[in-house]
């Protein structure tokens, strides 16, 4: 069964600074990865999805990579503004299944 | 670009009533899952539906079922319902068929049982 899971649980930083998030699965075989952003009780945005074949994808200030070998895949935010102050959700859809498992989250606070 | 649509988006109801909670996928997504976020934890995956026929479940309660149409929207009816019921419902699609599979989200219907 696949579980997921994310450090840090939460993470304040100032703004400007560069920072990364980790999720780690533990099976790997996987058909992809997907990173989210919720805001406190609203829906769930997709930022980046990384196939299984892929090693990383990138959409302007955000970089996700993947190592299936290891069960990690991190998120990389370049210069944090506070409108990146949200819940970062990882999500995996292995191979034997069609459902996204979900980690718990990092909270992300970015102060001005 | 049309984005998945759920409703209603809030609904009260109380113990033991019934609820059915509806949503539209993006045009021409042939897959739809339905998720569970309680308070403070992350989504539970319920149940998905390929092409208008069940593909997986998860830990969906026998209280609830899912169907999808004809023309792809889903609902998910809830019956007997539980305090531990309230929570946040997404619906999710995708488009299976290109390999790719990237879920896109909708709003969520925050349900909320007294």
């Amino acid at each position: 069964k696949q579980e997921v899971t994310q450090i840090p649980a939460a993470l304040s930083v100032p703004e400007g600074e560069n920072l990364v998030l980790n999720c780690s699965f533990t099976d790997s075989a996987i058909y992809n990865l997907q990173w989210f952003r919720q805001d406190p009780g609203k829906g769930l945005t997709s930022l980046l999805l990384i196939q299984s074949s892929q090693r990383e994808q990138t959409s302007g200030r955000l970089n996700a990579s993947l190592d299936k070998s290891s069960g990690r895949s991190t998120l990389y935010i370049a210069a944090s503004q506070p409108g990146d102050s949200a819940t970062y959700l990882c999500a995996v859809k292995s191979i034997s299944g069609q459902n996204f498992v979900f980690g718990p989250g990092t909270r992300l606070s970015v102060l001005p | 670009a049309a984005g998945v649509i759920q409703s209603p988006r809030h609904l009260i109801k109380e113990k033991r009533e019934t609820a059915t909670l509806k949503c539209y996928p993006i045009p021409r997504h042939d897959t739809v899952y339905w998720y569970q976020q309680g308070p403070g934890q992350d989504p539970q995956f319920l149940i998905s539906f390929y092409e208008k026929m069940q593909s997986d479940k998860g830990s969906i309660p026998d209280r609830f079922s899912a169907q999808q149409f004809s023309d792809y929207h889903s609902e998910l009816n809830m019956s007997s319902l539980e305090l531990g019921d309230s929570a946040l419902y997404f619906c999710a699609s995708s488009l299976w068929a290109t390999g790719r599979d990237e879920q896109y989200f909708g709003p969520g219907t925050r349900l909320t049982v007294t």
